[in-house]
């Protein structure tokens, strides 16, 4: 099994709603990713999980909390989010931490109201 | 900082042309190069990559790409391109010492009949 898998695929929230994002992967990676993707532009790095514990945040606000239950479990918590926080979120994972190529899930697609 | 320059933003070509995206990367340490291609709105998935030994890589979908690195370069090509060809594709890279996937600005292959 060599895919990542998101749910769900698309995703419209209001700005006072609490929503998750899910991601899963059964390769036995111990890095998992998340980006933020907007129209026209390349993925943004928000968040790296390895070996399940966070080890990098890359400054992003604290409506995203993200969380790692099991090697092979992503999630992204979402409270609170800004119209601009609409776009397709992506999460990726590798073998280990950024020296291998990443595996990229087809995205969730989110529309904050 | 690492840096992945991708100069054209679109690449018009007609099917069964040959096709030529650029990639310029500034790193003076050992790299680590990628292509992915992302179609409308799906995830991004690996082409090709470059981690060590010959310049000349092969990857999915008849592309190739070749490591310079005189000229950083990682230059992707195909000899012959298909309708389904139709894309975006951005270039990353890592380093050992940025230890972070940096894309490009990404290049929309647009083939025409």
């Amino acid at each position: 099994d060599t895919e990542v898998t998101q749910t769900p695929k698309h995703l419209v929230m209001g700005m006072t709603n609490k929503k998750s994002l899910k991601c899963e992967q059964h390769m036995g990676h111990r890095a998992m990713y998340w980006y933020k993707q907007k129209a026209k532009k390349p993925p943004e790095l928000m968040f790296v999980y390895s070996y399940e514990k966070l080890s990098i945040n890359e400054s992003v606000p604290s409506r995203f909390s993200p969380e790692c239950p099991n090697s092979s479990l992503l999630n992204l918590h979402l409270h609170a989010l800004q119209p601009e926080d609409s776009a397709l979120y992506l999460c990726a994972s590798s073998q280990e931490r950024f020296t291998n190529e990443q595996f990229f899930g087809p995205g969730t697609r989110l529309t904050v109201l | 900082a690492q840096s992945v320059t991708q100069l054209d933003s679109q690449v018009p070509v007609f099917e069964e042309a040959p096709v030529e995206l650029r990639c310029n990367y500034s790193s003076s340490v050992s790299v680590y190069l990628f292509w992915y291609v992302q179609y409308p709105n799906q995830g991004l998935q690996l082409l090709l990559k470059y981690l060590s030994g010959s310049t000349l890589v092969k990857g999915i979908n008849g592309f190739e790409a070749e490591f310079n690195k005189s000229q950083t370069s990682f230059h992707l090509r195909k000899p012959s391109v298909h309708i389904s060809d139709t894309a975006e594709y951005f270039c990353a890279a890592v380093t050992g010492t940025a230890s972070k996937l940096t894309f490009g600005t990404g290049t929309r292959l647009q083939v025409t009949l």
